[in-house]
């Protein structure tokens, strides 16, 4: 099938802390792998990609790597910040055209003093 | 610096009543496409448009139509609203170099009662 599965929430940390959210693939091939994020109130934006297998997104302190192995695109900051709290999505880019993607459920992040 | 615009963001409607969601683009893209978001599900695919007057289904169409007769505009019909279909829609656009990237609006919430 082509399904994104990733990690439930919601995740609290404190400032500072490390965060993991964890994201699977199902896919035939390696199709291009996202994280978008959506901040309260607005619509998502794409926060770092990874198009082939063993490349690494970074964007914004985050990062994200494509392993074909275990099929995951797993995010990771070293240091959260308040200001990060918001909801992530990983995505897979689907095949045909017109730039479908299929999405996880979302893992809202709250990060507090 | 609009971007991509979704009218109106609120709506209640009742069972079997008809609306159309609007979506505008100033960024001359040829893909458009929209998305709605439930609780626990992520977004799923409604419709989607690789150019003016071109159309095909995504993952969830029924209950849903959608025309593409100019490259800005790509509204989203409901011909006879039912609560099922109580959600937040987004649409987003992208052009083909821009592999996965999607630019969203802010989205519109619709109420089915």
């Amino acid at each position: 099938g082509n399904s994104v599965t990733q990690m439930e929430g919601p995740v609290t940390l404190s400032e500072e802390a490390f965060l993991t959210i964890n994201c699977t693939y199902t896919a035939t091939g390696y199709p291009s792998l996202f994280w978008y994020v959506q901040y309260p109130g607005e619509g998502l934006q794409l926060l770092l990609k990874a198009t082939k297998a063993d490349d690494k997104g970074s964007n914004k302190g985050f990062e994200a790597t494509y392993r074909k192995e275990t099929t995951s695109f797993h995010l990771e900051k070293g240091s959260v910040q308040v200001s990060d709290s918001a909801v992530y999505f990983c995505a897979r880019r689907l095949t045909g055209g017109g730039n479908k993607l299929t999405f996880g459920t979302g893992t809202q992040l709250k990060v507090e003093l | 610096n609009a971007g991509v615009t979704q009218t109106p963001k609120f709506q209640v409607l009742k069972t079997g009543q008809s609306m159309t969601l609007q979506c505008a683009q100033d960024m001359n893209h040829e893909y458009m496409s929209w998305y709605r978001q439930d609780p626990g599900m992520g977004l799923r695919l409604i419709h989607y448009s690789v150019g003016a007057g071109i159309t095909d289904q995504g993952e969830v169409p029924n209950g849903y139509n959608v025309s593409r007769s100019t490259t800005e505009d790509f509204p989203l019909r409901l011909l006879s609203a039912a609560p099922s279909q109580t959600s937040v829609y987004f649409c987003a656009s992208s052009y083909p170099g821009a592999v996965g990237e999607l630019f969203f609006g802010e989205g519109s919430r619709l109420t089915v009662l």
